[in-house]
């Protein structure tokens, strides 16, 4: 059973880019939450995915968008990157049931915006 | 609001318990957790404590929980080099209605000293 993968490791974008994170969840899962983690900072929820549909949004503005795809591995796209958008992101999958919600962490994604 | 506090750093020798601290305002809470972060890496889930519960043991780990005080404590017991990391505090809320979203604290330094 593999774990939760990020790709890629480390990037660095300039101001006004555009930027694509990805996510493979561990297998049987079908939920996929993404945080930002700034530096020095706990990871901030972004938003989350649920059988390919948006489940749920923490207060990111609308450049923030993302998908969830039929084997539930999940894309984070960010538009008109900003300066402030440089943190750790991070994909959590988990196998959603209402009444617990364990959520597994990949390594996440250095975002450097220049 | 939701609101997760931790402080922000804690030094002990080898051999000390270490407790780590933490206060959350949402009073709906229904999981509180206590992850791991070592540099460069994501987040490893220690262990974490159901709403109704006021304590768990797990080996070196003992989560106290006082709802009506809304503070949530982790103690590890004979504190080795190896658990220096920053610790975070998260709590969520799940059932209907809810994503079971993470609200984490700021996260708290752990030094050990040999």
């Amino acid at each position: 059973e593999t774990g939760v993968t990020q790709s890629p490791t480390h990037l660095i974008k300039t101001r006004g880019q555009q930027v694509t994170l990805r996510c493979s969840s561990q297998s049987g899962h079908n939920t996929v939450s993404w945080y930002q983690q700034a530096l020095g900072q706990g990871p901030q929820f972004i938003f989350q995915y649920y059988r390919e549909e948006e489940n749920g949004r923490g207060n990111f503005p609308p450049r923030f968008s993302g998908l969830q795809f039929p084997n539930y591995s999940s894309e984070l796209n960010v538009n008109a990157l900003e300066l402030d958008d440089s943190a750790l992101y991070l994909c959590a999958s988990s196998l959603w049931v209402e009444t617990y919600n364990e959520q597994f962490f990949g390594p996440g994604t250095r975002l450097t915006v220049l | 609001g939701e609101d997760v506090e931790q402080s922000l750093f804690l030094s002990v020798r080898e051999g000390d318990s270490s407790v780590i601290n933490c206060t959350y305002t949402d009073s709906s809470s229904t999981y509180l957790y206590w992850y791991k972060q070592e540099p460069g890496a994501g987040l490893q889930l220690l262990t974490y404590i159901f709403s109704n519960m006021d304590m768990k043991q797990d080996q070196r780990l003992t989560v106290l929980l006082n709802k009506k005080d809304k503070h949530l404590s982790l103690r590890i017991a004979d504190t080795q080099t190896g658990d220096s990391a920053i610790y975070f505090c998260a709590e969520s809320t799940t059932g209907s209605g809810n994503t079971g979203k993470l609200i984490f604290g700021q996260g708290t330094t752990l030094q050990v000293k040999p």
